[in-house]
Parts: structure tokens; C-alpha cells; sequence
């Protein structure tokens, strides 16, 4: 696609539901990212996914939060059991190929998640 | 741990005027620059990336990177009421193998007409 595709844009759950995120990265842009950013907070690492390399979960901040990309294009953020806390957007951004620093990295809108 | 320190503001400017954001970093093994404006709640959008010592200019932009001092910064000239934003800058490098960008916490500016 022309740019980063996010699903769903607004999502208001109940605080112990699952949810699920979705992020198609630019085509042709093997690296993509998951960042979530709070209400006035900065960017906030997530994963990171380049080709069929192991990702780099190094960001998630409890393991009720993981991620999967599939035949390497398409990923889900799924967030099991969420708190109040999980409240943010979560912020996706794909790239060209590792091997140069100097790609850019390009963000989809965002999915605004909601818990209540 | 990589860092990168950006003062929070907001930094007030008056329409017409230069705005200088400034943007430090811990990890000297950083090998590209971004700037990206955020509107309030909206998505990051590039503005601009630097990758070498000394400055770059588009348009109104012009980015300046001193890797010996370990600071980028981005002047906006003839500053906009349409530039009151976040600014964001964002540092990547080869530090531990891995290219993810760190972002600083973002400048907020507000160029008052």
C-alpha cells in the first residue's frame, strides 16, 4: 500500500479483555515496528521485526503483550488482559531493509486503544 | 541504554521568527538523525535526517548535527502559526547490532501570530 495501514484506528475495551492490533507496513519494507506513545509521553519501544530474523521483544513491557508477523508483511499486537494502564496509541512504522542505519522509518496513524 | 534528551517546553516564538530545537544523545556509535513533527493526535511525520556533521537545509528546515558533541539540532526560520507542533528527534545506530530508532520525548512549539 501507499503508506503504514493501521486496524483498528479507535478500540475501547474492558480492563481483563484480549485485544488484538493490527499493523500492514508499506509494501516492500521488511522492518516494522511497534512503538506506544501515552498521553503527553514520548515514543516508547515495543518490537522489532526485520525479515525472518528473530524479533527483538526487548520493548514489551509485561508478557501479557506479543507480537507475530506473518510471512513477513502483516503483524498483530495482541495485548491479553488489559489494564487501565494499557491506555495509549500504539504506534506502527515499517522500513526498507537492515543493513543501512539511514532508512527511514515511516508511522502508520496509530490504533487509539482505550481501557475502561 | 541509549538516550536522547530534548526539553520538553514548549518553546514560544513569534510568527516570522526562528525556532531552534536542540537534541542530545548518549550512544557516540549513532549514525543517523531524524526530525519528525507530531500535530496533537496525530501520527509522526518525517521531516528531515541528517547523517553527517554540519548542516542540511530544505525549504525553511535546516537540521545541523556536531557527532563530536553528540547534539542535532533544527532551526525552522520564518516560523508558521501551521508549525506549532511536537517536534521529535529521533537517533539510530549500530549500537548492539540493532538499527531501532530511539525517540526523545519531543519539543513543544507554539509560534503565536
Amino acid at each position: 500500500g501507499a503508506g503504514v495501514s493501521q486496524s483498528p484506528s479507535n478500540k475501547v475495551t474492558e480492563k481483563g479483555k484480549d485485544v488484538e492490533l493490527r499493523c500492514d507496513p508499506i509494501s516492500g519494507h521488511t522492518a516494522l515496528y511497534w512503538y506506544r506513545q501515552s498521553l503527553g509521553q514520548g515514543l516508547e519501544f515495543l518490537i522489532y521485526f526485520q525479515g525472518n530474523s528473530a524479533p527483538d521483544k526487548s520493548g514489551l513491557p509485561s508478557d501479557r503483550f506479543s507480537a507475530e508477523r506473518t510471512g513477513g508483511s502483516v503483524s498483530t499486537l495482541t495485548i491479553q488482559r488489559t489494564q487501565q494502564e494499557d491506555s495509549a496509541v500504539y504506534l506502527c512504522a515499517s522500513s526498507l531493509a537492515q543493513g543501512s542505519s539511514g532508512n527511514t522509518i515511516y508511522f502508520g496513524e496509530g490504533s487509539w486503544l482505550t481501557v475502561v | 541504554q541509549k538516550e536522547v534528551e530534548q526539553n520538553s517546553g514548549p518553546l514560544s516564538v513569534p510568527e516570522g521568527a526562528i525556532a531552534s530545537l536542540n537534541c542530545t544523545y548518549s550512544d557516540r556509535g549513532s549514525q543517523s538523525f531524524f526530525w519528525y513533527r507530531q500535530y496533537s493526535g496525530k501520527s509522526p511525520e518525517l521531516i528531515m535526517s541528517i547523517y553527517s556533521n554540519g548542516d542540511k537545509e530544505d525549504g525553511r528546515f535546516t537540521a545541523q548535527l556536531n557527532k563530536a558533541s553528540q547534539y542535532v539540532s533544527l532551526l525552522i526560520r520564518d516560523s508558521q502559526p501551521s508549525d506549532s507542533a511536537t517536534y521529535l528527534c529521533a537517533v539510530r545506530g549500530r549500537s548492539g547490532g540493532s538499527y531501532i530508532p530511539t525517540f526523545g520525548r519531543g519539543t513543544s512549539l507554539i509560534v503565536h501570530p
